[in-house]
């Protein structure tokens, strides 16, 4: 079956600009995850969908940063006035449930670059 | 709070060699833990995970991993690397104690394995 997609794999934009990045979980799939990862660094968790609803959004590093999940599938991420910091690739994962160890399949990502 | 720290940000083996890429983790209540590879611009790939039901875990591609309590660790191994396993490996906790750790997974910075001929 198709994993998880994102779109695009690539975005350069400047900075300043609006961004959204895109996500559609396996088909079934409950839980939706946001991570980013910079270069060098491994993942760092960014916000979680359980169903249509955040269920933890701790790791959004500002208000620039928002993403929704309308219809309990696909998923967007939402960046304002980006800024070169904000540079990284953002994945998105998703699972049969949040709880207990099931596992989260990951998308390829997007490979934001704002200049 | 839950950590992972992973010892060596680059590890270098010969093929046929040994592999062995070491994880410790902190979380505050009995934990999930996973390994996954990132090949190249790809996404992450589950290799192996610790779900409680037994302390050696073994995964794909030949590799496995030992949960050890006591030394809040989880080290990957393989026996006999292959070039195919050139990648990078990230170490991942998950606690399912309640609160804002609920479900999020907290990866480790990365081990680099290079295999040379």
């Amino acid at each position: 079956g198709a994993g998880v997609s994102q779109t695009p794999s690539n975005k350069v934009t400047e900075k300043g600009k609006y961004v959204e990045l895109r996500c559609d979980p396996i088909s079934g799939h409950t839980a939706l995850y946001w991570y980013r990862q910079s270069l060098g660094q491994g993942p760092e968790f960014l916000i979680y969908f359980q169903g249509t609803g955040a269920a933890d959004d701790s790791g959004l590093p500002n208000d620039r940063f928002f993403a929704v999940r309308p219809e309990g599938s696909v998923s967007t991420l939402k960046i304002q006035r980006t800024e070169r910091g904000d540079s990284a690739v953002y994945l998105c994962a998703s699972s049969l449930k949040t709880s207990g160890s099931y596992e989260q399949y990951f998308g390829p990502g997007t490979r934001l670059t704002v200049t | 709070a839950q950590s992972v720290t992973q010892l060596g940000s680059h590890v270098s083996v010969s093929e046929g060699a040994l592999v062995l890429l070491r994880c410790n983790y902190s979380s505050s209540v009995p934990p999930y833990l996973f390994w996954y590879v990132q090949y190249p611009n790809q996404g992450l790939q589950l290799l192996l995970k610790y779900t409680s039901a037994a302390t050696l875990v073994k995964g794909i591609n030949g590799f496995e991993a030992e949960f050890k309590k006591s030394e809040t660790s989880f080290h990957l191994t393989k026996p006999s690397a292959h070039m195919s396993d050139a990648a990078e490996y990230f170490c991942a906790v998950k606690s399912d104690g309640g609160g804002t750790s609920y479900g999020k997974l907290t990866f480790g910075q990365g081990t680099i394995l290079t295999v040379h001929p």
